[in-house]
């Protein structure tokens, strides 16, 4: 059964520094999201994207944060200049259609900021 | 905007007892609910979901929601459970006025469900 899949599991990185979350989304889909959650608290909504643009994103993000599909199967995240509040787990998902359709998420990336 | 609160965090049960897992969101206009299920150290998957028609949905491992739009609430039920239904549940709600349209889930903190031999 296809899979979202995300790498790494776990990535440790220091104040200040960029960081590139990758997501490989299952190959048909045509939407994919991120969403991440600060331990103890909500998933919550980072962006999402269709046709090679950013069609929806959160409050959450800022010019600090950038998505790409850089190849038509990867679909990464990167954080320009972490902070210690970035540290979360971050959930890739993608799905097939809009609201009314499954989205399939990743097992995630627990990023550590130090 | 939406919210969805999950009041309880963790629930622990027995084996084969019935469980209810609770679920409000904050605004009576249509929405889209959803329950997704999280095992350990997996992604999240869906359990089942709510569009329209009957309140009564039925998911997969025979897990079921009620959508009650006078009380705002999703309630997730199974009648009995077992040990493999120990993970996190997650309730999240997409809202076609408000982002909703390109499938933005809005999600509660989960409920931790442990099941006990």
């Amino acid at each position: 059964e296809p899979e979202v899949t995300q790498t790494p599991s776990h990535q440790v990185t220091q104040m200040g520094q960029e960081v590139i979350l990758r997501c490989v989304p299952i190959s048909n889909h045509l939407y994919f999201y991120w969403y991440r959650q600060i331990l103890g608290q909500k998933v919550e909504f980072l962006v999402s994207f269709y046709n090679n643009e950013i069609s929806e994103k959160s409050e959450i993000f800022d010019d600090q944060f950038s998505v790409e599909r850089p190849d038509g199967s990867n679909f990464t995240l990167k954080i320009r200049s972490t902070k210690l509040e970035d540290s979360a787990m971050y959930f890739c998902a993608s799905s097939p259609g809009l609201a009314v359709n499954e989205q399939f998420f990743g097992p995630g990336t627990r990023l550590t900021v130090l | 905007a939406q919210s969805v609160t999950q009041l309880d965090s963790q629930v622990p049960v027995f084996e084969e007892a019935p469980v209810e897992l609770r679920c409000n969101y904050s605004s009576s206009v249509s929405v889209y609910l959803f329950w997704y299920v999280q095992y350990p150290n997996q992604g999240l998957q869906l359990l089942l979901k709510y569009l329209s028609g009957s309140t009564l949905v039925k998911g997969i491992n025979g897990f079921e929601a009620e959508f009650n739009k006078s009380q705002t609430s999703f309630h997730l039920r199974k009648p009995s459970v077992h040990i493999s239904d120990t993970a996190e549940y997650f309730c999240a709600v997409s809202d076609p006025d408000y982002g909703g349209s390109q499938g933005n889930l809005i999600f509660g903190k989960g409920t931790k469900l442990s099941v006990k031999p």
